[in-house]
């Protein structure tokens, strides 16, 4: 099975900031990499998909990037409805995997 | 509307069985790969299992042997039977719809959420 490490687990930030997410994955999934957003309660929200492109509807401020094994999630301009959970999935092989959450709080 | 919803939640004691139900309307499910995702209390998400459209299954390992993906086309509905359920089982399960978005390469992304529903396995 493939593994995925996100970091951090968490991290603190303002409005307006310029917040950046990794993901590893143990081995090689070229671009079939995803970016999700949970917020407390809800289910969770498909932004990113292929490794760096907007899933329809979701901010520009959100983009994505890499390939192989090391994924980044960036937000731009920190927004107050960004405060969340950031997960990365890989549909690479069966089973698919999720990483472990990242969890952005306001600072 | 494309929408998803799922039931069949409650509490069961370990060792028992549940069959959870993911009712689509908008999309045609046995068109579609379909997943389910369950989180733990206080947890992440945790892949459970998908049906492709032509009805091959793929299981976490967690879940494998214990838990069966279905769909009733005439019901246009996702299923999630659980057996031997084990305390580490408890969470919300969503049921989500997998699409593929790209016209060249198979990149699938779930789009389409359900709102959850809530398995407790305790005695």
């Amino acid at each position: 099975d493939i593994q995925m490490t996100q970091s951090p687990s968490s991290l603190s930030a303002s409005v307006g900031d310029r917040v950046t997410i990794t993901c590893r994955t143990s081995q090689s999934i070229s671009s079939y990499l995803n970016w999700y957003q949970q917020k407390p309660g809800k289910a969770p929200k498909l932004l990113i998909y292929a490794a760096s492109s907007l899933q329809s509807g979701v901010p520009s401020r959100f983009s994505g990037s890499g390939s192989g094994t090391d994924f980044t999630l960036t937000i731009s301009s920190l927004q107050p409805e960004d405060f969340a959970t950031y997960y990365c999935q890989q549909t690479y092989s069966n089973p698919w995997t999720f990483g472990q959450g990242t969890t952005v709080e306001i600072k | 509307e494309v929408q998803l919803v799922e039931s069949g939640g409650g509490l069961v004691q370990p060792g028992g069985s549940l069959r959870l139900s993911c009712a689509a309307s908008g999309f045609t499910v046995s068109s579609n790969y379909m997943s389910w995702v369950r989180q733990a209390p206080g947890k992440g998400l945790e892949w459970v299992s998908v049906i492709y459209s032509g009805g091959s299954t793929y299981y976490a390992d967690s879940v494998k042997g214990r838990f069966t993906i279905s769909r009733d086309n005439s019901k246009n509905t996702l299923y999630l039977q659980m057996n031997s359920l084990r305390p580490e089982d408890t969470a919300v399960y969503y049921c989500a719809r997998a699409s593929r978005l790209d016209n060249y390469y198979y990149y699938y992304g779930l789009d389409v959420w359900g709102q959850g529903t809530t398995v407790t396995v305790s005695s």
